[in-house]
């Protein structure tokens, strides 16, 4: 099993489908990320949870909901989207306390989800 | 406040050719710099870092970087592309000691190799 996976890899949904992202890490980690990533932008952090408990949401539009019920997952549910929410939408991990210094800041990231909303 | 800059938005080198990606950084504490790789249909994978140890950072798959503070730069090189080396590379930030949460990344550079 790798370390940080997401599903589904691909999703196609029309723009009044309700759908949900999955994402699952077996590091052990306590922080979890979800990015968006566009053609020719740079990474976009969405939303950061530590030890379950929101820490940021980088102004995300409300179409975008988070939920992390236990530290080794995460999801994203979607509603209502737009045709320019379409991208690689990217989950990752990063262990926050007690690690060595050389352990922190770094986040392993998952395969990511391509999205594609009509 | 801190950024990456990275210059180049798509670099293209022969196989066996040097390898240059260009990353310049702007912090005003000291600072953590990472580089990452995205290979196609994948997400990003650490390639090597700097935490304020020694200034020249050996990474995976032949890959280094060097930490010039004068310059305020830290560019990714290997002496001989290979064809597998294609990807995309983004240059992050952080401060030292800081949580993961607050890295920055570039805009990324896209290497393309010629046969």
């Amino acid at each position: 099993e790798t370390g940080v996976t997401q599903t589904p890899r691909h999703l196609v949904m029309g723009m009044t489908n309700k759908k949900s992202l999955k994402c699952e890490q077996h590091l052990g980690h306590n922080a979890m990320y979800w990015y968006k990533q566009s053609a020719k932008k740079p990474l976009e952090l969405m939303f950061v949870y530590n030890f379950k408990e929101q820490t940021e949401n980088n102004s995300v539009p409300s179409r975008f909901s988070p939920e992390c019920p236990n530290s080794s997952h995460l999801f994203l549910h979607l509603h209502t989207l737009q045709p320019e929410d379409s991208a690689l939408y990217l989950c990752a991990s990063s262990q926050e306390s007690s690690g060595s210094w050389a352990a922190k800041n770094i986040q392993y990231f998952g395969a990511g989800t391509r999205l594609s909303v009509l | 406040a801190q950024s990456v800059t990275q210059l180049g938005s798509h670099v293209s080198v022969s196989e066996g050719a040097l390898v240059l990606l260009r990353c310049n950084y702007s912090s005003s504490v000291p600072p953590y710099l990472f580089w990452y790789v995205q290979y196609p249909n994948q997400g990003l994978q650490l390639l090597l870092k700097y935490t304020s140890a020694a200034t020249l950072v050996k990474g995976i798959n032949g890959f280094e970087a060097e930490f010039k503070k004068s310059e305020t730069s830290f560019h990714l090189t290997k002496p001989s592309a290979h064809m597998s080396d294609a990807a995309e590379y983004f240059c992050a930030v952080t401060p030292s000691g800081s949580s993961a949460s607050k890295i920055i990344f570039g805009s990324g550079t896209r290497l393309s190799i010629r046969p």
